[in-house]
């Protein structure tokens, strides 16, 4: 399956915009890139995802590389509520989300 | 969260008994799954199911196994529990390819 990097912490200020990078640099042609972000004691959340084209949602908007080895999940004016670790992952043609150890955001106030 | 329950949310179990969790959904998906949580590992696949009684193995499978006899309840069993199985566990359910996943709120395993 193909992976992801993401680092490891990141931190922004509270009510500014978020980028959050993610490589995957062996990803396919047919592998949706999905985020996802898990709030403590909480499963996990479903946020975005895409597969060729730039998307946007109520939550994030997500920005993918034109050769898609790259993505960014991006959070246009984060609160302490967006406080969380991220996922990046993608989903291969057999259905299967394989998880990274993802990115834990801070907010600061 | 809506849609789709774990139970039960926590369990205390002793070595070598058997244990199964149940996941539950009202979603009609057709997809569902099973992941555990582990400090330092994030979340793994264990098994997961694309149709009634059409389920495969994830990438730690062993000493796991489960069924789905109707669309809506997907089951994992712990034939005989270890230690190495305390952890969270999370089921997921997802519509086809391409969507996104909706998790449940966990069961917290301990065995002892």
């Amino acid at each position: 399956d193909a992976k992801t990097t993401q680092p490891n912490s990141m931190e922004s200020n509270e009510e500014e915009p978020v980028h959050l990078p993610c490589n995957h640099s062996t990803i396919s042609g047919t592998d949706y890139i999905h985020w996802y972000r898990q709030l403590p004691s909480q499963g996990p959340e479903y946020v975005i995802h895409g597969l060729t084209s730039n998307v946007n949602n109520r939550m994030a908007s997500l920005a993918i590389a034109e050769d898609r080895k790259s993505s960014t999940l991006i959070l246009h004016r984060a609160t302490l509520r967006d406080a969380a670790v991220y996922y990046c992952i993608l989903r291969s043609g057999n259905e299967k989300l394989t998880f990274g150890t993802g990115t834990r955001l801070t907010i600061i106030p | 969260d809506a849609g789709i329950t774990q139970s039960p949310r926590h369990k205390v179990t002793e070595t070598g008994t058997p244990v199964t969790l149940r996941c539950h959904q009202t979603e009609n998906h057709r997809y569902m799954y099973w992941y555990r949580q582990d400090p330092g590992h994030g979340l793994r696949l264990i098994h997961y199911s694309y149709g009634v009684k059409d389920t495969d193995k994830g990438e730690v499978s062993d000493g796991y196994s489960v069924s789905r006899s109707k669309t809506e309840d997907f089951l994992l069993t712990l034939e005989s529990a270890t230690s190495s199985q305390t952890s969270v566990y999370f089921c997921a359910i997802s519509e086809q390819q391409g969507y996104g996943y909706t998790f449940g709120s966990g069961t917290r395993l301990t065995v002892v």
